[in-house]
């Protein structure tokens, strides 16, 4: 089936070690989105590739960052982790337009100890 | 504050009632989704519906959007215990930067059996 896959669905990492999440797409969708989400708050964009054009949210912050190498892979690195960074983090794809509906993967937990 | 704000934040009912959410947004829209999320997974598209509609349904679930009032109902009717999850509606904001999808606060569910 037809799906966005993240991996991996747990992670714990230390205070200020990087850590990399990733994402990939059997869709052969054209965009590709990351949302971190806080519990019982909204899914928050950071940010989104539209093909290869990345497009930053002008308050995600710059310890974040995103690469999407090829359609199906799309990876977000966070350079030096804090504690409020603790969240679920969403990758989701959409055929066209960032308006389309979005298809989610199950979403990768981040514990920052 | 968010495009779209949603109300209760907060449900319980018994299996076999309906449940309604309501959805208030700020500005023009192109169209609106519905999006449910189990405890600790992803979002899954429910119903989209656009701007020039009024009513839609899809299966058990019954869509309602007043362009007037800028606001949305979602109903669920004879609902189920796997009807438990939270409800987000997502506005996109026409010529917002990049019309981008704007996930509201959600409504947590609970459908006790």
């Amino acid at each position: 089936d037809a799906m966005v896959i993240q991996n991996p669905r747990y992670q714990v990492t230390q205070f200020g070690k990087p850590v990399t999440l990733s994402c990939s797409q059997t869709l052969n969708h054209n965009v590709m989105y990351w949302y971190q989400q806080k519990s019982s708050q909204a899914p928050k964009l950071l940010f989104h590739y539209y093909d290869k054009d990345f497009n930053n949210e002008a308050d995600t912050p710059d310890n974040f960052q995103s690469r999407r190498p090829n359609t199906s892979f799309c990876f977000l690195d966070i350079r030096s982790p804090g504690l409020g960074d603790a969240a679920m983090y969403l990758c989701a794809t959409s055929r066209e337009a960032t308006t389309d509906t979005q298809y989610f993967g199950p979403g990768t937990r981040l514990t920052v100890l | 504050s968010q495009q779209g704000e949603e109300d209760p934040q907060a449900l319980s009912i018994q299996e076999g009632e309906n449940a309604t959410m309501n959805c208030s947004y700020k500005t023009s829209i192109n169209n609106l989704q519905w999006y449910r999320q189990n405890s600790g997974r992803g979002l899954v598209h429910l119903i989209l519906i656009r701007s020039n509609e009024r009513e839609k349904h899809s299966g058990r679930l019954r869509v309602t959007l007043d362009t007037s009032k800028k606001s949305s109902s979602l109903l669920i009717t004879a609902s189920r215990a796997a009807d438990t999850a939270s409800y987000f509606c997502a506005t996109d904001a026409i010529k917002a930067a990049g019309n981008k999808l704007t996930f509201g606060g959600g409504t947590r569910v609970l459908v006790k059996p």
